[in-house]
């Protein structure tokens, strides 16, 4: 498998403009993470899908932030209209899910680095 | 949830040197999980810790569990500059997700 998949891997675009985020997780993995990290901030938990589901988005910043989910091997990470204060690298991490503690690691995708100018 | 927290937040060693980086929680956690980042890398998953007092070591890198399991550390002896990076503890968050420390980063001096 070729891990975690994400694109664009860099992204530069204006305030107002709309960003759209790519993600493919490892084929099979149950669970799919949105993290977002930034100096100031860390490593942000943004939202996360369970079997295609959205199961908590109280991480996600404001309605200019959205994300689907629309099959297991495809996610997207939208902001509309973009923000300076959004400039950070997200990352996307997908993990299987039994439950039972062997397998509960997660796989972080090499992330985007965006800037929003 | 529950932050965890780590100390210190950076640290410079000279290569040959050990290094110990610090995960605490005011609540008792079910596991603990170690990531490191490389400058310009993503977190990879180093460990899982599930036991009371638990201690497993890879190569140079020894993590434990502590007893009461609201902390854990990560230690690594004669440290090499190839262990640059920044060190995360995260947190089982319900057995869903995990919430991760604000990390340790790591400078080893050639």
């Amino acid at each position: 498998d070729a891990g975690v998949i994400q694109s664009p891997r860099h992204e530069v675009t204006e305030m107002g403009q709309e960003v759209t985020l790519r993600c493919k997780p490892i084929s099979g993995h149950d669970y799919l993470f949105w993290y977002r990290q930034t100096m100031m901030r860390g490593l942000e938990l943004l939202i996360y899908f369970n079997n295609n589901v959205p199961i908590d988005d109280s991480g996600m910043p404001e309605d200019r932030f959205s994300a689907k989910m629309p099959n297991a091997s495809f996610s997207t990470l939208k902001i509309q209209p973009s923000e300076p204060r959004d400039s950070a690298v997200y990352f996307c991490a997908s993990r299987g899910g039994t439950g039972d503690g062997t397998n509960e690691k997660l796989f972080f995708g090499s992330g985007t680095q965006l800037s929003v100018l | 949830g529950q932050q965890v927290m780590q100390i210190p937040q950076y640290q410079h060693v000279q290569e040959g040197e050990d290094f110990t980086t610090y995960c605490n929680s005011s609540t008792t956690l079910s596991n603990i999980q170690w990531y490191k980042q490389r400058p310009g890398g993503h977190p990879v998953f180093l460990i899982q810790l599930v036991k009371s007092g638990e201690v497993k070591k890879q190569k140079r890198l020894t993590f434990q569990f502590g007893e009461a399991k609201k902390n854990s550390s990560l230690h690594i002896t004669a440290t090499q500059t190839t262990d640059v990076g920044t060190y995360f503890c995260a947190r089982d968050n319900y057995g869903q997700n995990f919430v991760f420390g604000p990390g340790t980063r790591l400078s080893v001096l050639p």
